[in-house]
Parts: C-alpha cells; structure tokens; sequence
C-alpha cells in the first residue's frame, strides 16, 4: 500500500486479555517503531525495529509487552493480560534506512484505539 | 536525549502568518529539528526537518539560529485546516527513541 496500515483501528477487550495489533509498514521501509499515545500526551516511543531485529525495546513499559517483525516487514505488538491502563493509541512509524549522514522522515499509521474494560 | 519545549498552545486568525518555536538547549551535534503534525484520530504527518539555517518547503519554513538551541516553525497564511497540534522533535535522524513531547495545540481561528 501507500502508506502505514495498521489494524484494527479499534479495539476493546477485557482487563486480563492478550491482544495483537498490527502494522504493515510501507514497503521497502527497513526501520519500524511503535508508539504509544496517551490522551492529550505526544506519542511515546516503545520499540524500534530495524530490519527483523529489535534494536531498541527500552520504551516497553514491562514484560506484558512483546513486539516482533520476523520477516522485516509486516509486524505485531502483543499485550498480555490487559490492564485498564493500557488504553491509548498505538502507533506504528516506518522510515528508510538512516545512513548517518542526513535526517530521514517517518511515516506514521493512523493508529490502533485500545480500549480495555 | 535532548528535550524540547514549546508552548502549550497558540490561537491565529485565518490568513496570518504563526511562529512556533521550540527550544533545546542540549541538542547534540548529529541531532536534527524536525516538526510534526497531527490531527485528531491520525498519525502526526512529516512537515519539515533541518540541522542548521534556514528550510523552506511546500509548507512551512524552519529558522534554525547558529547556536541551534531553538528553532522555529513558520506557517504562513494559516487556514482553519492548520488547526492541530504541532510537535517539535530533535533527534539523530534514525529515530531511535525520539521524544515527541507534549507539542503546541494551534487553533486558527476565522
């Protein structure tokens, strides 16, 4: 596609559920990085993919979030046993590769709407 | 990392140029400014990214002074479609980490 999918758009799910959301970046793109956006907070960084590997998992607020991309492309956060604090928007972000010598542009999806109750 | 600052918020009148400006004392030499927008229920969009002078494009220009401790984002002639928020981001351009902040809120107004 043109640009960041993600899906669904919406979710709502039970406290103590596991959930996935997904991200297909745009094609191409070989760095990929969630975020999460809290009500009238900016969007804070999670993980960081580049390539197949998770070069940066330090935003991951504990053990209960787990995010992979096993082909490089197309790739999921999972959230086990949902929290009524993990209600935000995620947002997934892909960008070119960075060669260290010029900023790069990210391109963001429109984001996943979890709602836990 | 280095943390920006912004105003909170910011009104305009259709048709008039806005200035936003951002401050971040502890940018490091590799880091670049770049700015951001989001609307409601989207993801923020690309404006413009610099690391030093002056950056014009389609949308905005971006004035970076010499010592790039601040910069500024410039709209000109904003229509109530500019009503966002806007983010200031400063980073080494690969994105690792990057702090979005809490941005600035810009109502145009008619």
């Amino acid at each position: 596609g043109a640009g960041v999918s993600q899906t669904p758009s919406n979710k709502v799910t039970e406290k103590g559920k596991y959930v996935e959301l997904r991200c297909d970046p745009i094609s191409g793109h070989t760095a990929l990085y969630w975020y999460r956006q809290s009500l009238g907070q900016g969007p804070e960084f999670l993980i960081y993919f580049q390539g197949t590997g998770a070069a940066d998992d330090s935003g991951l607020p504990n053990d209960r979030f787990f995010a992979v991309r096993p082909e490089g492309s197309v790739s999921t956060l999972k959230i086990q046993r949902t929290e009524r604090g993990d209600s935000a928007v995620y947002l997934c972000a892909s960008s070119g590769t960075y060669d260290g010598t010029h900023g790069t542009e990210a391109f963001f999806g429109q984001g996943t709407r979890l709602t836990v109750v | 990392l280095a943390k920006t600052t912004q105003p909170i918020s910011m009104d305009s009148y259709e048709g008039q140029e806005v200035n936003i400006t951002c401050s971040h004392n502890n940018i490091a030499t590799n880091d670049y400014i770049t700015w951001y927008q989001q609307f409601p229920s989207q993801g923020p969009r690309f404006i413009i990214q610099g690391y030093k002078t002056k950056v014009t494009n389609e949308v905005a220009s971006l004035f970076i002074p010499a010592d790039r401790k601040s910069s500024t984002l410039s709209l000109p002639r904003v229509s109530l479609s500019d009503t966002a928020v806007y983010y200031c981001l400063v980073g080494d351009g690969g994105y690792q980490k990057v702090t979005f902040g809490t941005g600035t809120k810009l109502q145009v107004i008619p």
